[in-house]
């Protein structure tokens, strides 16, 4: 199947600084690419859809301004947590479409002390 | 969103075969019905799709009721890697970009006993 790729797969940061978090779509071209976040024992929960070259579409009580969201390209999406703070502490997942499947990236353990 | 509703959990024993249901009584004419796993700490995984006739592929086979309000995914042979909380999620097929995008539930939790 296709592959998306995550980097970092997980990182630790001070409160208050910004993370960013990439995902690649390594064999194929996405132009939606979607970001999910998932709390421990939960289901994971979508953010936002983001198309390649536009604007991202959040889910609603999702801050644009805290989680800002580029698709600068077809194979690539990136995620800024901005100003993280402990309650951002989460597993982050992205996932991008090919056709009428999405394919998910191995996800990333923010960690925010 | 159409619903799906899954049985928390579900336990089976190594080698043998594996049926989970999902019900989805309210599903429209356009809606794919999929299956994602995740296991532990890991990203959901692709497992199958369907939309009206029964699927198969090398993971799993797909059965999908006549009146489509259910499915069933069976797993042939349970391995202990296939230990994992399994979606069961409906997708219009109609809708791109923003609209037609997975919403996940709470899933089936499967264990596997060696």
């Amino acid at each position: 199947g296709a592959v998306v790729s995550q980097h970092p797969s997980w990182v630790i940061c001070k409160s208050g600084t910004s993370v960013k978090i990439e995902c690649r779509s390594l064999d194929f071209q996405a132009t939606t690419m979607f970001w999910y976040r998932q709390f421990p024992k939960q289901s994971l929960m979508l953010m936002a859809t983001s198309n390649e070259g536009s604007k991202a579409t959040y889910e609603q009580g999702v801050e644009k301004d805290k989680f800002l969201i580029n698709h600068a390209s077809l194979t690539l999406s990136t995620l800024t947590v901005t100003s993280a703070h402990p309650e951002d502490s989460s597993f982050y997942i992205c996932s991008a479409r090919l056709v009428d499947t999405q394919y998910f990236g191995p996800g990333t353990r923010l960690t925010v002390l | 969103d159409a619903k799906t509703t899954q049985p928390n959990s579900m336990e089976s024993n190594e080698e043998e075969p594996v049926h989970l249901p999902c019900n989805h009584s309210t599903i429209s004419g356009t809606d794919y019905i999929h299956w994602y796993r995740q296991l532990p700490s890991q990203g959901p995984e692709y497992v199958i799709h369907g939309l009206t006739s029964n699927v198969n592929n090398r993971m799993a086979s797909l059965a999908i009721a006549e009146d489509r309000k259910s499915s069933t995914l069976i797993l042939h042979r349970a391995t202990l890697r296939d230990a994992a909380v399994y979606y069961c999620i409906l997708r219009d097929y109609l809708y791109g970009g923003s609209q037609g995008n997975l919403i996940f539930g709470k899933g089936t939790k499967l264990s596997v006993k060696p």
